[in-house]
C-alpha cells in the first residue's frame, strides 16, 4: 500500500493561490489515480479531483474553474493549485489515492491531511 | 447537484448490530463504498465495490446496495468501532460523498 504526505503553507490570504504538495512512497505510481480531497470544519469530505501518471485529469464540476492538479511522475509527487480562494476554501486538505475497477472508483490510501486556514 | 444522504448520528450498544444508511437517487446504478474516520484521523477505506471488505477490515463489517440505498452493517459492535461513517460513490464524472454518520457505541 502506498503512502501519501501532503505538504503546505498553512495559512493563505483571500483572493491569492493555494498550493499543495503530495509525496507518494512505498509503491508504483503509475497504477492509480492520484486525487485531491478537502474536508470543511463541518466535516463533509469533497472531492477536488485526480490525475494520472498518463496526465488524464478529472475535475468536481463546483471547483473545476479553479482548480489545476499536475504530476512530476520522476519525483513521485502531485500538487494542487486553487485560485481565488476565500474563507469557504477552508478545510484539511488530503491527498489519496484511487483505483478504477469495474465501473467503482474508491480511494485506498489517504495522507494524514494538511490544515490549511484562510485568512487575511 | 446530486448528493448522498446519510443519517447525521447513530447509537448503539456494544455487542448489537449498527446499520447505516446512504441513499441517492441513482445509488442503484453505481458502486457504493464506505470509510471509518476516527477523531482527529483519515479516512480509512472499510468496504469497496458494494460489498467488498477492505484489507485488515475486520469480518464484522458489511454492506450491501440495494434500491437506492447503500447499507453499511456493523455485527457486534465493539467501542473501536465508534467513528464517523462516510458513504461514497462515483457517477462516471464525479465522487459524491455522503455527509456522513457518527456511529456511537455506548
Amino acid at each position: 500500500q502506498v503512502q501519501l504526505q501532503e505538504s503546505g503553507p498553512g495559512l493563505v490570504k483571500p483572493s491569492e493561490t493555494l498550493s499543495l504538495n503530495c509525496t507518494v512512497s512505498g509503491g508504483s505510481i503509475t497504477y492509480h489515480y492520484w486525487n485531491w480531497i478537502r474536508q470543511s470544519p463541518g466535516k463533509r469530505l469533497e472531492w477536488i479531483g485526480y490525475i494520472h501518471s498518463t496526465g488524464n485529469t478529472g475535475y468536481n464540476p463546483s471547483l473545476k474553474s479553479r482548480v489545476t492538479i499536475s504530476m512530476d511522475t520522476s519525483k513521485k509527487h502531485f500538487s494542487l493549485k486553487l485560485s481565488a480562494v476565500t474563507a469557504a476554501d477552508t478545510a484539511v486538505y488530503y491527498c489519496a489515492s484511487a483505483l478504477f475497477n469495474g465501473g467503482s472508483l474508491y480511494f485506498d490510501s489517504w495522507g494524514q491531511g494538511a490544515l490549511l486556514t484562510v485568512s487575511s | 447537484s446530486y448528493e448522498l444522504t446519510q443519517p447525521p448520528s447513530v447509537s448503539v450498544s456494544p455487542g448489537q448490530t449498527a446499520t447505516i444508511a446512504c441513499s441517492g437517487d441513482d445509488l442503484q446504478n453505481m458502486f457504493a463504498c464506505w470509510y471509518q474516520q476516527r477523531p482527529g484521523q483519515s479516512p480509512v477505506l472499510v468496504m469497496y465495490q458494494d460489498d467488498k471488505r477492505a484489507s485488515g477490515i475486520p469480518e464484522r463489517f458489511s454492506a450491501s446496495n440495494s434500491g437506492n440505498t447503500a447499507t453499511l452493517t456493523i455485527s457486534g459492535t465493539q467501542a473501536m468501532d465508534e467513528a464517523d461513517y462516510y458513504c461514497q460513490a462515483w457517477d462516471s464524472t464525479t465522487v459524491l460523498f455522503g455527509g456522513g454518520t457518527k456511529l456511537t457505541v455506548l
